[in-house]
């Protein structure tokens, strides 16, 4: 059974840092695509980041050069790891598996698996 | 960068009525890349349809996804008590490479 288990959330301060986990168990972080999604209190989702199978990264232009995604294969854990927080960055993280489907056309790409999800909040 | 913009964002119907939730991006989109996620108050997003009208594992068959190029459906033929939700429909660009979803539509009891 896949499963996806994220820790890490809690309250900090502006300009501070925080790093989230999302262990997982049931398929390897390393064979997929990874990805993290946001969500702002009573807001709808936002992509945040992604980690290709292949190691390559790419990140929302909202936390382009502040947040980096990595992955640690002995551990099958995933992570986010979040720096210079704003106010702004305040909601709850979910982690994703990016599943994969090719039928007659470009690879589909999209998220099946999720986590439960950790609040982040920034504030003073 | 694709924005997707849904309609309506809120709305309102009975059990046993038919839903139709539109999503239209601002330039065309493979319909290999679009998704629809259904989420309920604190839970995390499900996955509904994938490539525009696939279904995922375990969607039961009133669901149903259609479109192509900029406008895209999803339709639930028959609203059951569970469908009362928001939904969002996502897709992914490769080029710049990342994911986006659109605002989301309420559906709510009439």
């Amino acid at each position: 059974e896949v499963q996806l288990v994220e820790s890490g959330g809690g309250l900090v301060q502006p300009g501070g840092s925080l790093r989230l986990s999302c262990a997982a168990s049931g398929f390897t972080v390393s064979s997929n695509y990874m990805s993290w999604v946001r969500q702002a209190p009573g807001k709808g989702l936002e992509w945040v980041s992604v980690i290709y199978s292949g190691g390559s990264t790419y990140y929302a232009d909202s936390v382009k050069g502040r947040f980096t995604i990595s992955r640690d294969n002995s551990k099958n854990t995933l992570y986010l790891q979040m720096n210079s927080l704003r106010a702004e960055d305040t909601a709850v993280y979910y982690c994703a598996r990016v599943g994969t489907m090719v039928r007659g056309g470009p690879r589909s790409y999209y998220f099946d698996y999720w986590g439960q999800g950790t609040l982040v909040t920034v504030s003073s | 960068e694709i924005v997707l913009t849904q309609s309506p964002g809120t709305l309102s119907l009975s059990p046993g009525e038919r839903a139709t939730l539109s999503c239209r991006a601002s330039q065309s989109v493979s319909s290999s890349y679009l998704a629809w996620y259904q989420q309920k108050p604190g839970q995390a997003p499900r996955l509904l349809i994938y490539g525009a009208s696939s279904r995922a594992t375990g969607i039961p068959d009133r669901f149903s996804g259609s479109g192509s190029g900029t406008d895209f459906t999803l339709t639930i033929s028959r609203l059951e008590p569970e469908d009362f939700a928001v939904y969002y429909c996502q897709q992914y660009g490769s080029s710049p490479r990342g994911f986006t979803f659109g605002p989301g539509t309420k559906v709510d009891i009439k």
